[in-house]
């Protein structure tokens, strides 16, 4: 459904630049986290997220609980970094411990 | 590479048949979880367990599918009857804990014919 959603779907950058991706939430996320998925479909981990912001290289993330967003900066693109990206909402009052996916933003760096 | 070792990578069958697949999860994880993701990219929890035990399950789960995670043995989800809507990608990912973040499997990659 609805209750995670993620923009943009699709989005195609040059190498070099930077954009962000977002995630709103309709339900009381607790936690949050980002993943990568390759073209074999394997699901690699880039952030776990309590309310706050965390780095890592040209990646940043931010996860605001009380306005129900996450952001998902991305700085210098590189061709490595296509990939479809999925946040998720972990919502342990609601839904217990499962997470709650959008339905992801594919990324497209050209050179 | 993913510490979390799914197998098979891909998996065909026709309708009825059985449909197998195993996870052995990251080292020191107690707490596994399944998630079927279709070709929209749409994501849906399967069945967790901490340990042995189921934490929780949907009702699709529950009456098609059987799943453990044996002590000293690679989890399993198993479709009893496969159908054409089962066709998709098998997540499994493991957890320290309840309420940390997942390692994911690189995924079954199921087809029913």
């Amino acid at each position: 459904g609805d209750k995670v959603k993620q923009s943009p779907s699709a989005l195609s950058l040059q190498e070099g630049t930077n954009s962000a991706l977002r995630c709103n939430f309709s339900i009381a996320a607790t936690t949050v986290q980002w993943f990568l998925q390759n073209p074999r479909g394997s699901l690699i981990n880039l952030f776990y997220l309590v309310p706050g912001t965390k780095e890592n290289g040209r990646l940043k993330s931010t996860f605001n609980s009380k306005e129900s967003y996450s952001t998902l900066h991305i700085r210098d693109a590189q061709l490595e970094d296509s990939g479809t990206y999925f946040c998720a909402a972990g919502d342990y009052g609601g839904s217990g411990n499962k997470l709650i996916f959008g339905t992801g933003t594919l990324l497209s760096v050209k050179p | 590479n993913s510490k979390v070792i799914q197998t098979p990578r891909y998996l065909v069958k026709g309708q009825g048949q059985k449909a197998k697949m195993r996870c052995i999860p990251e080292k020191g994880h107690p707490v596994v979880f399944w998630y079927q993701q279709n070709k929209n990219n749409e994501f849906k929890f399967l069945i967790n367990f901490q340990n042995q035990e189921v934490l929780q399950q949907i009702d699709m789960t529950e009456k098609r599918f059987s799943a453990e995670c044996p002590s000293n043995s690679p989890c399993s989800l198993e479709i009893q009857s496969s159908e054409a809507g089962d066709s998709a990608l098998y997540l499994c990912a493991s957890s320290r804990q309840i309420n940390s973040d997942y390692t994911f499997g690189s995924g079954t990659r199921l087809l029913v014919i």
